[in-house]
């Protein structure tokens, strides 16, 4: 069945740091890609998102590329501030949503 | 802004009890779902429903129930809790077609 695999934590960085968080995913069909990030005391929200091969999604100085060659859809940030400390989940939707173990990240001064 | 509501955002409840957790949404979603979330274990979907007094299993439907009996409102049901149920439990809900989701806040339920 579809699954998604992401990157273990938690991720320690230093503000200004580069951000990279891995994903990778198996499916059937052709699924759209996203992360969401879930941040202290909150539900998840959508960060970005990819629908096809190539597409690269870009929010909040957060981006990822859609690599359907690699079944990839590695989440960057040039220079993470402390503000973006949080839980991020990569998922993909093909028949049903999956959903990965999630990521956390903390950003320190 | 569409706006998914859970009742409760922390419950503590007895084992063996039986436990109501409501969801609300108010944007006219056809789909709704119930997930948990644990360390390691991401989310994983316990049911979800696509219509009024519809509901498909999970992965994880066991020990639980739900209710759609308005289209805006999904209940999850612990029948009779158990301590391994002591999570994080996240509402969503999207329109039938269309891959959004949209979260509520969540409801942290230890069960003593």
């Amino acid at each position: 069945g579809d699954s998604v695999t992401q990157m273990e934590g938690p991720v320690t960085l230093s503000e200004e740091a580069f951000l990279t968080i891995n994903c990778t995913y198996t499916a059937t069909g052709y699924p759209s890609l996203f992360w969401y990030v879930q941040y202290p005391g909150e539900g998840l929200q959508l960060l970005l998102k990819a629908t096809k091969a190539d597409d690269k999604g870009s929010n909040k100085g957060f981006e990822a590329t859609y690599r359907k060659e690699t079944t990839s859809f590695h989440l960057e940030k040039g220079s993470v501030q402390v503000s973006d400390s949080a839980v991020y989940f990569c998922a993909l939707i093909d028949n049903d949503m999956r959903f990965g173990a999630g990521t956390r990240l903390t950003v320190k001064p | 802004d569409v706006k998914v509501t859970q009742s409760s955002r922390y419950l503590v409840k007895r084992t063996g009890e039986k436990v109501f957790l409501e969801c609300v949404q108010d944007m006219d979603h056809e789909n709704m779902f119930w997930y948990r979330q644990d360390p390691g274990l991401g989310l994983r979907l316990i049911y979800f429903s696509y219509d009024v007094k519809m509901k498909e299993k999970g992965d994880i439907p066991e020990g639980y129930s739900v209710s759609r009996e308005k289209k805006e409102r999904f209940s999850l049901i612990l029948e009779s809790a158990s301590t391994n149920q002591t999570s994080m439990y996240l509402c969503a809900s999207s329109f039938a077609v269309g891959p959004r989701y949209t979260f509520g806040s969540g409801t942290r339920l230890t069960v003593v």
